[in-house]
C-alpha cells in the first residue's frame, strides 16, 4: 500500500542553520504531497502541498519540491528561528478519496 | 478561516464507560470529516471516513461497534468510544475537507485534539 518515510528526530539545530527534512514516498497513481506541522500542544496544521510533479510549495519560508522521478518531497529553509520548533509530518492522499497517509513525524528543536 | 473545533480537549474515565468526542467545523461545511488516532511520539493513523448523512468508512482493524460514528449535520461529526479500555487510552483527532467555498478541494483542516485516558 501507499506509505510515506521521515527521516528520524529529533533534529536540534541552532537558529539561523539550514534545515532539510528528508521525505520519500510509495504510492500507485498520483497522489498530492503534503507537509503539515504540530507546534506544541496546538493540532496539525497544513505548512505546504503540492499536487503534481515538480511543483513546489511554499510557505513561512519553507520549501519542498515533488520529485516524481525520485519519489521525494523534502522540506527545505533557509534559516531556521526557535518558533519553528515542533513535529514536521509529510503526508501524501491516497486512492483519490482524500485519505491522508502520514509519515512518522520529524520533531525539530532550534536553539537560541 | 477553515477552523475546527473539538471537545473535550482532554478526559479521563472509568473502563467500562463511553466517551463522546465532539468534531466541529466552525467557519465552513464539511460534507467528510476524518477521525484519527496518535500515540505519544508516533504518526497519526486514520480510523475512519465519516460523511455527512452516510454511514463511516472504518479503517481495516478499526471496530465500527467500538467506535461509533455519527455526522449528523454538515458542522459535526462525533466520535464514542464504547466501553472503553486502557488501551484505547490515545490522542483523538478529526479533521475536515471544505465542501463549498474557496477552501474546497482535498486540504484538510484539523481540530486540536481529544487526550483520552481510561483508568
Amino acid at each position: 500500500g501507499d506509505s510515506v518515510t521521515q527521516m528520524e528526530g529529533p533534529v536540534t539545530l541552532s537558529e539561523e542553520a539550514f534545515l532539510t527534512i528528508n521525505c520519500t514516498y510509495t504510492a500507485t497513481g498520483y497522489p498530492s504531497l503534503f507537509w503539515y506541522v504540530q507546534y506544541p500542544g496546538e493540532g496539525l496544521q497544513l505548512l505546504l502541498k503540492a499536487t503534481k510533479a515538480d511543483d513546489k510549495g511554499s510557505n513561512k519560508g519553507f520549501e519542498a519540491t515533488y520529485r516524481k522521478e525520485t519519489t521525494s518531497f523534502h522540506l527545505e529553509k533557509g534559516s531556521v528561528q526557535v518558533s519553528d520548533s515542533a513535529v514536521y509530518f509529510c503526508a501524501l492522499t491516497s486512492g483519490g478519496y482524500n485519505k491522508l497517509i502520514f509519515g512518522a513525524g520529524t520533531r525539530l528543536a532550534v536553539h537560541p | 478561516g477553515a477552523v475546527v473545533s473539538q471537545h473535550p480537549s482532554w478526559v479521563i474515565c472509568k473502563s467500562g464507560t463511553s466517551v463522546k468526542i465532539e468534531c466541529r467545523s466552525l467557519d465552513f461545511q464539511a460534507t467528510t470529516m476524518f477521525w484519527y488516532r496518535q500515540f505519544p511520539k508516533q504518526s497519526l493513523m486514520l480510523m475512519a471516513t465519516s460523511n455527512e448523512g452516510s454511514k463511516a468508512t472504518y479503517e481495516q482493524g478499526v471496530e465500527k461497534d467500538k467506535f461509533l460514528i455519527n455526522h449528523a449535520s454538515l458542522t459535526l461529526s462525533t466520535l464514542t468510544v464504547t466501553s472503553a479500555h486502557p488501551e484505547d487510552s490515545s490522542f483523538y483527532i478529526c479533521s475536515a475537507i471544505p465542501s463549498s467555498g474557496s477552501g474546497r478541494g482535498e486540504t484538510q483542516y484539523f481540530g486540536p485534539g481529544t487526550r483520552l485516558l481510561v483508568l
